[in-house]
């Protein structure tokens, strides 16, 4: 079945380290996004693209990167670890068009030591 | 940009009875609104969403309204049950990005007691 995963599960780091979350989709959507979830905050957009070599800043970009060399992955970046990144960071994927569901993966824990 | 806000942050009703929970939103272009459901340790999922084309949307004990003039939209839940326990995220989708990214609310806590 096609679906969208996201690797590793749970991941912790060294502040001022370089950190790399994988997203890949197997639905062959154009769309792509990378949100973090923290308490109070609800789901912040960080950094989308809309198709292979598109990417665009969201809401909270300062601190993380994209690229997108193919219709299937996404990897977020962080560049430089910060205390403040400790957060969940979801992946998540739609369909080309106006409007459209979001299909989340499974979420990766990053705590930032 | 867009800005989405979401009230209560946290809910608490007996079962059987209604929640609701409501959502406002800035840019008036904005054409797409769909609710999500993230039970504890899970991802986001959608449960119900409504276009700026339609006044209200209903799927069996929930449905959605939206007053485009006011920008803002609401999700009921009726007969409420255990399993509708959980966090509760609206979203708007703008019209800079071409209608595809989402702006979401800080989620809502419903915690429905038998």
């Amino acid at each position: 079945d096609a679906e969208i995963t996201q690797s590793p599960r749970h991941k912790i780091t060294e502040t001022g380290r370089q950190v790399t979350l994988a997203c890949h989709q197997t639905w062959n959507h154009n769309n792509m996004f990378w949100y973090r979830q923290d308490l109070g905050h609800g789901l912040r957009l960080i950094h989308y693209s809309y198709g292979v070599q598109d990417t665009n800043k969201g809401e909270v970009s300062d601190g993380y990167s994209v690229s997108r060399s193919n219709t299937e992955d996404l990897p977020l970046t962080l560049e430089s670890a910060a205390s403040s990144q400790t957060s969940v960071y979801f992946c998540a994927s739609s369909v080309e068009g106006s409007g459209t569901e979001a299909f989340f993966g499974q979420g990766t824990r990053l705590t930032v030591v | 940009g867009e800005n989405v806000e979401q009230h209560p942050s946290t809910l608490s009703v007996q079962e059987g009875d209604s929640a609701v929970i409501k959502c406002t939103y800035s840019d008036s272009a904005s054409n797409y609104f769909p609710w999500y459901k993230q039970e504890l340790g899970k991802r986001p999922q959608l449960i119900i969403d409504i276009r700026s084309n339609v006044g209200e949307k209903k799927d069996q004990r929930i449905a959605v309204t939206l007053n485009k003039t006011a920008k803002h939209f609401s999700l009921h839940i009726t007969e409420t049950q255990p399993e509708d326990s959980a966090v509760y995220f609206c979203a708007a989708s703008p019209r800079g990005g071409g209608y595809n990214k989402l702006i979401f609310g800080a989620g809502t806590r419903l915690a429905v007691h038998p």
